[in-house]
């Protein structure tokens, strides 16, 4: 099935650092999408990359497809203690397996005011 | 709040014993999944249900069986529970099926078995 790498698995930060994660797949992905979990919290959908080369902006979150289409990176300025949490990626399988995703393992980020 | 009611927050139970999850999809959205969240494997797919049918079906173990009811809410048992069977259900729903959808999720329910 569908398998997505992501690193690193724990970032530390002080208040004010940036923090990028990245996700990578050995095959061609036909779009990826991040989401973000507080502690004690669920999933929150963050945004979704389709296009090859595909950039897009929220706030101080940069999100990042490659142009292969195999990796995505999910880039925050200037972080803040509200940052804190795992932020997935998620891959869909191909053909008819819908809407069946395969989450990365995540990357924990702790911010230290 | 993502609109996605799963009930109980809490369940505790022993070994041997068969329990029911219960999710209520947002209002509009046809698609409900359920994944197990744990430590050691992080967030894993069991199953999909779109408008009643299964759709999808990930590494959901023979003891565990879902359904999806006509008003659209989702049942998970789990049954023969195992120690191993301790971690977070979650269950997330889409307005439709296919994979550009976003997945809207529950707060979840947390399995401890004893």
């Amino acid at each position: 099935g569908q398998q997505v790498m992501q690193i690193p698995q724990y970032q530390h930060v002080q208040e004010g650092e940036d923090f990028t994660t990245y996700c990578n797949s050995s095959t061609t992905l036909s779009n990826i999408q991040w989401y973000k979990q507080r502690p004690g919290g669920h999933p929150v959908f963050l945004i979704q990359l389709v296009k090859s080369g595909e950039v897009k902006k929220q706030k101080r979150l940069t999100f990042q497809f490659g142009e292969a289409k195999k990796n995505s990176s999910l880039h925050i300025t200037a972080t803040q203690t509200t940052d804190v949490g795992t932020y997935f990626c998620a891959v869909s399988a191909g053909g008819t397996s819908y809407g069946k995703l395969t989450f990365g393992q995540g990357t924990i980020l702790t911010v230290h005011p | 709040d993502s609109g996605v009611t799963q009930t109980p927050k809490h369940l505790i139970t022993a070994t041997g014993q068969r329990v029911t999850l219960r999710c209520s999809p947002r209002s509009g959205d046809l698609s409900v999944y359920w994944y197990q969240q744990s430590l050691d494997q992080g967030l894993q797919f069991l199953i999909q249900y779109y408008n009643g049918e299964e759709r999808a079906k990930g590494n959901i173990l023979e003891r565990f069986s879902a359904q999806q009811f006509p008003d659209l809410h989702s049942e998970l048992n789990l049954s023969s529970l195992e120690l191993g069977d301790s971690a977070l259900y979650f269950c997330a729903s889409s307005a439709r099926d296919n994979r550009n959808q976003p997945q809207h999720f529950g707060d979840g329910t947390r399995l401890s078995i004893l």
